[in-house]
């Protein structure tokens, strides 16, 4: 089965920008979905297909996805951006929907 | 705007059978155009896909194969919901469980979540 791969935990400073990586094989032929959630409370489509923002989610907060990485980009980080970041994709060839296992975002 | 809500026992016995039911409100659960799924999170853990239903004529389903052979998935237009259903459950099935619509290959919106313990 497709496996994605996150780092357990990223840290940054207020106003600095923040990478989160999203490892699997070839994942630059897939769409990648990004989710935010906070403690306590269901995620949230943050970025889809790679790059597009829904509707109210800030410019600060963008995607890319090339090659076997796929990046979710926080500009100018804020503390209310602290939470846990999930990577998603859909396996065509198995016909299952893949989430790596997260990221905490720490705000120092 | 489409909401989804959860709903269903919050605890269930080992080895007896998980329902939930996600209902639907601000929008057709007929819609041609989307599937609607069922992801867990164990507590402190991350999400796991459970699976997606097709809401129109074939009712198409897919499962995650770890569950494949517990998990049915079912909907009913005339309510609006879609229903999950796992049999045989362990500690190991206590998680939150949240429905979410199925827009091509991502998941949006999500219901709040309800959280089920299996516990005797």
């Amino acid at each position: 089965s497709y496996v994605l791969t996150q780092p357990p935990s990223v840290s940054v400073a207020p106003g600095q920008t923040a990478r989160i990586t999203c490892g699997g094989n070839n994942i630059g032929s897939k769409s990648v979905h990004w989710y935010q959630q906070k403690p306590g409370q269901a995620p949230v489509l943050v970025v889809y297909d790679d790059s597009d923002r829904p509707s109210g989610i800030p410019e600060r907060i963008s995607g890319s996805n090339s090659g076997n990485t796929a990046t979710l980009t926080i500009s100018r980080v804020e503390a209310g951006d602290e939470a846990d970041y999930y990577c998603q994709v859909w396996d065509r060839s198995s016909d299952q929907g893949v989430f790596g296992g997260g990221t905490k975002l720490t705000v120092l | 705007q489409l909401q989804l809500q959860e709903s269903g026992p919050g605890l269930v016995k080992p080895s007896e059978t998980l329902s939930l039911t996600c209902t639907v409100s601000g929008g057709s659960i007929s819609s041609s155009t989307y599937y609607w799924g069922w992801i867990r999170q164990p507590p402190g853990k991350g999400l796991e896909w459970i699976g997606s239903i097709y809401s129109s004529g074939s009712r198409s389903t897919y499962y995650t194969p770890s569950l494949k052979s517990r998990v049915t998935m079912s909907v009913d237009t005339s309510k609006n919901q879609f229903s999950l259903m796992l049999t045989s459950v362990t500690a190991a099935d206590t998680a939150v469980y949240y429905c979410a619509r199925t827009a091509t290959t991502m998941f949006d919106p999500w219901g709040q979540g309800t959280l089920v313990t299996v516990s005797s």
